[in-house]
C-alpha cells in the first residue's frame, strides 16, 4: 500500500526567509503523481504545486518549488522569500487514482 | 469560474440521527471524491465517482456511509445512524476526467455528532 509521511509536525521561518517542507513516500508504481496543498484555518484545500514522476525536471511555480528525488522516494517543497499569508498547514499528497495524504506540516511565518 | 461548493459548511446531530452532507462540483468535472479529515490529520479517501457511477468506494468505512450522484453532477453523502467517531471534516473535490487530474476541493463540510 502507498503511504506518505510528513516527519516535521510543525515549521516556522521569518518573513522574506527560505524554508523547506519534508515529505518522504512509499510506492511501488512508476508512474504516480505528487502534489502540495496548503490548507489555511478557512479549511479549503490549495493546490501548491504538482509533480509528475516521469518528469525529471523538478516543478516550479513562483516562489514554490520543489525537489523531487524518485530513487530516494522524497517530494519536498521550499517556500522563497515567505509571506505572512503562507502560514498554513502543508499537505503532501501522492496520487495514482485518489490521493493519499501524509499527516501535514503547521507553518508559521514570523514578521 | 465557480468552485466546489459544499452544503451545509457545519452540522450537528445527535448520536443516532441520519445526516446528508452535499457537493457541488465545478460544472463540466466528471470526476468527483469524498475524503474524511479527522483533527490533526490529513483527509483520507471515501469513495470516488466517475459520472453517474462509484469507480471505488474502498475508503467508505462501512455500511452506514453511502454516497451517491444520480445526474453525475451533484453528489450526496449520507450518514445512518450516526456515531461520535463520525465527527469529522468531510471533503468534496472534483478533477476534470481523469482520476490523476488535478483535484480541487471544496471548503468542506464540519460534522460534530453529540
Amino acid at each position: 500500500a502507498q503511504t506518505v509521511t510528513q516527519s516535521q509536525p510543525e515549521m516556522s521561518v521569518q518573513e522574506a526567509e527560505t524554508v523547506t517542507l519534508s515529505c518522504t513516500y512509499d510506492t511501488s508504481e512508476s508512474d504516480y503523481y505528487l502534489f502540495w496543498y496548503k490548507q489555511p484555518p478557512s479549511r479549503q484545500m490549495i493546490l501548491v504545486i504538482r509533480q509528475e514522476a516521469y518528469k525529471q525536471q523538478n516543478a516550479t511555480e513562483n516562489r514554490f518549488s520543489v525537489n523531487f528525488q524518485k530513487a530516494a522516494k522524497s517530494f519536498s517543497l521550499k517556500i522563497s522569500d515567505s509571506q505572512l499569508g503562507d502560514a498554513a498547514m502543508y499537505f503532501c499528497a501522492y496520487n495514482t487514482d485518489k490521493l493519499i495524504f501524509g499527516t501535514g506540516t503547521r507553518l508559521q511565518v514570523f514578521p | 469560474g465557480a468552485g466546489v461548493s459544499q452544503t451545509p459548511s457545519n452540522k450537528v446531530t445527535e448520536k443516532g440521527k441520519y445526516v446528508e452532507l452535499r457537493c457541488d462540483p465545478i460544472s463540466g468535472h466528471t470526476a468527483l471524491y469524498w475524503y474524511r479529515q479527522s483533527l490533526g490529520q490529513g483527509p483520507e479517501f471515501l469513495i470516488y465517482f466517475q459520472g453517474t457511477g462509484a469507480a471505488d468506494d474502498s475508503g467508505l468505512p462501512n455500511d452506514r456511509f453511502f454516497a451517491v450522484r444520480p445526474e453525475g453532477s451533484v453528489s450526496t453523502l449520507k450518514i445512518q445512524r450516526t456515531e461520535r467517531g463520525d465527527s469529522a471534516v468531510y471533503l468534496c473535490a472534483s478533477s476534470p476526467r481523469l482520476a490523476t487530474d488535478t483535484q480541487y476541493f471544496g471548503p468542506g463540510t464540519r460534522l460534530t455528532v453529540l
